[in-house]
């Protein structure tokens, strides 16, 4: 079984601290993703990566950074959390071609800023 | 650029009848993603429709692609409890190379009542 790890369930961070989120995957899988979900918007793509160091924005990448030192590891950082940014958090993965094949995802990080 | 619109946001519909949830995407994708969402959950893959004409099954739920249409169904038959869930589509945006990505709808809140 495909896993996708998340470092945390949920979290509560203050107004302007960094905040770090950290996704492991098990499978080898070349692709990594970032999303929040928000009621009434759905998923949206905040990063991707498809191969370690390289990266690639998505919709929102605003106010955000992502790092991929080893393959199976893809993190997020808030630089300076807004309350802005206060939602679920889910981490994907998948092989091959970022989105020919389904993307198997993390428990998720519920995370409010305040 | 792709978008993914899915209606109704919110069904709620009695155990025992049948409903169906819509999928219209704006522009060619090749595949068509159905996920399921329990509250507090990840997203879970139920299916994956590769092909104009493609149908899936597995227990009550079925869904089908008909991509001149843009279209894809996601049909629910005696609906019960445990089908209560957030579904989700995803097609795939095509932006060539590594660098395609799925692309969301807002989900479908199922609420079913005994």
């Amino acid at each position: 079984d495909v896993k996708v790890t998340q470092s945390s369930r949920y979290l509560v961070k203050r107004t302007g601290e960094k905040v770090f989120l950290e996704c492991v995957q098990d499978m080898d899988h070349e692709n990594m993703f970032w999303y929040r979900q928000d009621p009434g918007l759905g998923l949206r793509l905040i990063y991707f990566s498809y191969d370690v160091k390289m990266k690639e924005k998505g919709d929102i990448p605003e106010g955000y950074s992502v790092s991929r030192e080893k393959k199976e590891r893809f993190s997020l950082i808030l630089e300076s959390a807004s309350t802005n940014q206060t939602s679920m958090y889910l981490c994907a993965s998948n092989a091959g071609q970022a989105g020919a094949y389904e993307q198997y995802f993390g428990p998720g990080t519920r995370l409010t800023v305040t | 650029e792709l978008k993914v619109e899915q209606n109704p946001l919110f069904l709620s519909m009695q155990e025992g009848k049948n409903y169906t949830i819509y999928c219209n995407y704006s522009t060619t994708s090749d595949r068509l993603y159905w996920y399921r969402q329990d509250p507090g959950k990840s997203l879970e893959s139920l299916f994956v429709l590769l092909s104009n004409g493609a149908v899936k099954q597995e227990g009550r739920l079925m869904a089908s692609l008909d991509t001149k249409a843009r279209l894809s169904t996601l049909h629910i038959t005696a609906a019960v409890h445990d089908l209560s869930a957030t579904y989700f589509c995803a097609g795939r945006g095509l932006y060539g190379g590594a660098t395609n990505k799925l692309i969301f709808g807002t989900g479908t809140l199922l609420a079913v009542q005994p």
